[in-house]
């Protein structure tokens, strides 16, 4: 089956820093979405981009299909931003990544 | 749009006795509902997925004797952990696709199930 890896694992950044997730996937994939899983366990969807780039205000995506990944910026982030960031391939089904688990601290 | 409801958010029960966790879609209709499992600092794993009117398809490895899925209408599905066991404490996840449209899930908020 495909396989869907993150990195950086975990990630701690000072209030206002950016960063870039990362999102590896071993095959060909329909489409790509990415969630914030927060510290209450809530899944918020984020980003359902099969290829090419998407921003939401501080956040954006991008997807590069032909080469397997798919990246996740944060741009001046917030204390608010913590928890865990998934990935995850649609293939019929939702493969998630491994995670990556970002602190924020003020 | 598109919100899932999940209940309990929180159980602690006896070891032996059976847990039901309920998932509805509030606004939208969801012919196939999806049921995870996520431990501490691990990723989602998929159980099985729930189709309206049929029996739900169960992932390599998880009994479907234990796990009870049930989906009889558009809005609601209900997993049944049945003669819980400490193992099967765990945060159990539901979510739900739209009926038209492009495939994307919207996932409740999670039910938390601690086995005494």
């Amino acid at each position: 089956g495909i396989q869907v890896e993150q990195s950086p694992p975990d990630l701690i950044l000072q209030e206002g820093a950016n960063s870039t997730l990362r999102c590896n996937f071993s095959d060909s994939v329909n489409n790509l979405q990415w969630f914030h899983q927060n510290p209450w366990g809530q899944l918020i969807n984020l980003f359902y981009i099969p290829s090419g780039t998407k921003q939401n205000g501080r956040l954006s995506a991008t997807t590069v299909a032909t080469e397997r990944y798919s990246l996740l910026y944060i741009s001046s982030s917030q204390t608010t931003d913590s928890g865990v960031y998934f990935c995850a391939v649609v293939e019929g089904k939702l493969i998630f990544g491994t995670g990556t688990r970002l602190q924020v601290f003020p | 749009g598109a919100v899932v409801s999940q209940h309990p958010s929180w159980v602690i029960c006896k070891s032996g006795t059976s847990v039901k966790i309920e998932c509805r879609s509030l606004d939208f209709q969801a012919t196939t509902m999806f049921w995870y499992r996520q431990f501490p600092k691990q990723s989602l794993m998929l159980m099985a997925t729930s189709n309206e009117g049929s029996k739900a398809t169960y992932e390599q490895g998880v009994e479907k004797d234990k796990f009870l899925i049930n989906h009889a209408s558009l809005t609601l599905s209900t997993l049944t952990v049945t003669s819980a066991h400490p193992e099967d404490s765990s945060f159990y996840i539901c979510s739900a696709r739209v009926l038209a449209g492009v495939n994307i899930q919207y996932f409740g908020a999670g039910t938390r199930l601690s086995v005494l």
